[in-house]
Formats: C-alpha cells, sequence, structure tokens
C-alpha cells in the first residue's frame, strides 16, 4: 500500500502569490494532519482533520493560511499573499484514528515551500 | 510551540557503537514517540511508548520513559552507518486536543563507517 503522498515536492514562488499544496493521505485513514518544519520554530502542529468533525485549526499562524479535506482523504493547505516567513518543509501525516488511540501518524515527504 | 529538548543536538560516533538520546518534556502525556528523518525526507515512526509503560524494545531500539521526570531516552544498539538521520521524539499529552504531535527540536546522528 502506498504511503501518504505529498505533492509538489518543491515549490518556489514569489512573495505575494498565492501556494496550494496537497496531500494524499494512506487508504482508510481517519485522521490527517498538516505540520510545518522551519530552522527557527522546528516542528509545528498547523491543522487537524478527524473525519466529518470540524477541524482543529489552532495551530494555523496567519489568516492567510487555511485547509480543506474534501470528501474525507485528500487534503490542501492553502498560504494567500506568501511571505518570507513561509518557507518551510510542510509535513502532512495521517493515521487511523487521533491520538487517543495511541496511533503512530504516518508522514509523507512535504513540501519544501521557498519564496523569493 | 516546542514540548522540550532533546540532548545532545548532535552526535558522532562509530559503527558499532550505541546511541543515545534524551527527550525532556514539560505537559503529562497519554505517549511518547520517537520518530527518524533522513535528509530531505519525511518522519518515519519508531516506536511509540504509552504514559504507564517504562520501557520498550523493537529490534535495536530501546526506548525509556520516566513520567515522574519528564524524560525519556532513545538507545539505538550496534549503530550502523545507515542509523545516520535526525530524532525526534515527539508527546500526545493527556486531556484536550490528545491528538497533536509537539515535537522536541532533534538529534542529528551521524554514525561513521
Amino acid at each position: 500500500g502506498a504511503g501518504v503522498s505529498q505533492s509538489p515536492s518543491n515549490k518556489v514562488t514569489e512573495k505575494g502569490k498565492d501556494v496550494e499544496l496537497r496531500c494524499d493521505p494512506i487508504s482508510g485513514h481517519t485522521a490527517l494532519y498538516w505540520y510545518r518544519q522551519s530552522l527557527g520554530q522546528g516542528l509545528e502542529f498547523l491543522i487537524y482533520f478527524q473525519g466529518n468533525s470540524a477541524p482543529d485549526k489552532s495551530g494555523l499562524p496567519s489568516d492567510r493560511f487555511s485547509a480543506e479535506r474534501t470528501g474525507g482523504s485528500v487534503s490542501t493547505l492553502t498560504i494567500q499573499r506568501t511571505q518570507q516567513e513561509d518557507s518551510a518543509v510542510y509535513l502532512c501525516a495521517s493515521s487511523l484514528h487521533s491520538g487517543v488511540n495511541n496511533q503512530p501518524q504516518h508522514f509523507g515527504d512535504g513540501t519544501r515551500l521557498s519564496i523569493l | 510551540s516546542q514540548q522540550g529538548e532533546e540532548d545532545p543536538q548532535a552526535l558522532s560516533i562509530q559503527e558499532g557503537e550505541n546511541a543515545t538520546m534524551n527527550c525532556s518534556y514539560k505537559t503529562s502525556i497519554n505517549n511518547l514517540q520517537w520518530y527518524r528523518q533522513n535528509s530531505g525526507r519525511g518522519l518515519v515512526h519508531l516506536i511509540l511508548i504509552r504514559s504507564n509503560e517504562r520501557e520498550k524494545h523493537s529490534g535495536r531500539l530501546r526506548v525509556t520513559l520516566d513520567t515522574s521526570k519528564k524524560s525519556s531516552s532513545l538507545l539505538i544498539t550496534a549503530s550502523r552507518a545507515a542509523d545516520t538521520a535526525s530524532y525526534f521524539c515527539a508527546t500526545q499529552r493527556s486531556g484536550g486536543s490528545n491528538y497533536k504531535l509537539t515535537f522536541g527540536k532533534g538529534t542529528l546522528l551521524t554514525v561513521n563507517p
């Protein structure tokens, strides 16, 4: 079975442009997470989706960031009016259930975003 | 924000030696997990230890957890060059929002052939 798939693997864009990052979780995984990894801040939680429940968006750093998950599967993370501080690796993970069941999270290889 | 710290930040050893990495955290937890990250790749789950467990083994990996000290250690025995990677501990807290992983800053392990 395929793992978590993210696209694009690399994205270079100019400051002020919008970007869209995609995540395909492992089939059957109901929980999906986005994290951001940067040199200054390390690994940070961004957003969590579980089934049809309202997502936990508490980790999104600003209102320029949004995410959706369509049909309980594929997720897209959108960053509007990108800034240089948005440069980071954006990692997606999925798991069978949420953390209460002590399930490990399975990560994709990430999208490396560079804002010029 | 980071949950805690790993130490050392970097560790360089010879193939065949053992590597020990430590992790501290701040809140009450459901479990603590260790992940490995090779350069340019995503995180690979290594092992999960629950808050009511004190030690766990998986192959060449041994993890301990001391909830009274809010600390954990990861021991890799008989290291190989292929073990070269960054290692992160991550916790899932008890109580609300317990699905989030909160990561340490990682230990960069280099195993020299």
